[in-house]
């Protein structure tokens, strides 16, 4: 299986500020990296697949690179709503599997 | 609107048996892969299975394999997932997902249904 590793776990940002979350797989995926936003109580929100396409209506603050093993997700402009827990997943081989999620609150 | 709704979920002994169901409506379910993710309390997320738009292939994790089965009615525009021989672990939040007509990530997703596996 292919293991899924996120840095940092958690952080902490201000509103207006940028932050970078950075994803490992363990073996070379391709793109085949997604970003999932999850807030507490609620079901996840699909943000980027194929490493860097937004999923429709995902506003152009986010955004996502990378390649093989490392990936990041970008959020510029960070916003009260954007507080939450951030995970990725990888699909290039089964099973799928996701990241631990990075959790990300208000400074 | 995409409307996934989850139901089926709630408390069984360890070794029973549930079946949860997802409604789908707002898109042709028949043209999309459906998966279901499960998340432990407190946890994160974990995929669970997948099934492709004819139900042709389905995909599994392995700590499910030959205890739950996926299937999809296309006709009723419903998915479903047949857990047997329920354990500890099994206890989550339980949702389903409309991925995409070719990539198998999930793009919309329902708000869940929970199951509690305890004696």
């Amino acid at each position: 299986d292919i293991q899924m590793t996120q840095s940092p776990s958690s952080l902490s940002a201000s509103v207006g500020g940028r932050i970078t979350i950075t994803c490992r797989a363990s073996q070379g995926i391709r793109n085949s990296l997604a970003w999932f936003q999850q807030k507490p109580g609620k079901a996840p929100k699909s943000l980027i697949y194929a490493a860097s396409t937004l999923q429709s209506g995902v506003p152009s603050k986010f955004s996502g690179s990378g390649s093989g093993t490392d990936f990041t997700l970008t959020i510029s402009s960070l916003q009260p709503e954007d507080f939450a827990t951030y995970y990725c997943q990888q699909y290039n081989s089964y099973p799928i599997t996701f990241g631990p999620g990075t959790k990300v609150d208000i400074k | 609107e995409v409307q996934l709704v989850e139901s089926g979920g709630g408390l069984v002994q360890p070794g029973g048996s549930l079946r949860l169901s997802c409604a789908a409506s707002g898109f042709t379910f028949s043209s999309y892969w459906m998966s279901w993710v499960r998340q432990a309390p407190g946890k994160g997320l974990e995929w669970v299975a997948n099934i492709k738009q004819d139900g042709s292939e389905k995909n599994y994790v392995d700590s499910v394999k030959g205890r739950f089965t996926i299937s999809r009615d296309n006709a009723k525009n419903s998915l479903y997932l047949q857990m047997n021989s329920l354990r500890a672990e099994d206890t989550a939040v339980y949702y389903c997902a409309r991925d995409g007509r070719v990539v198998v990530v999930p793009a919309q997703w329902g708000k869940g249904t929970t199951v509690t596996v305890s004696s």
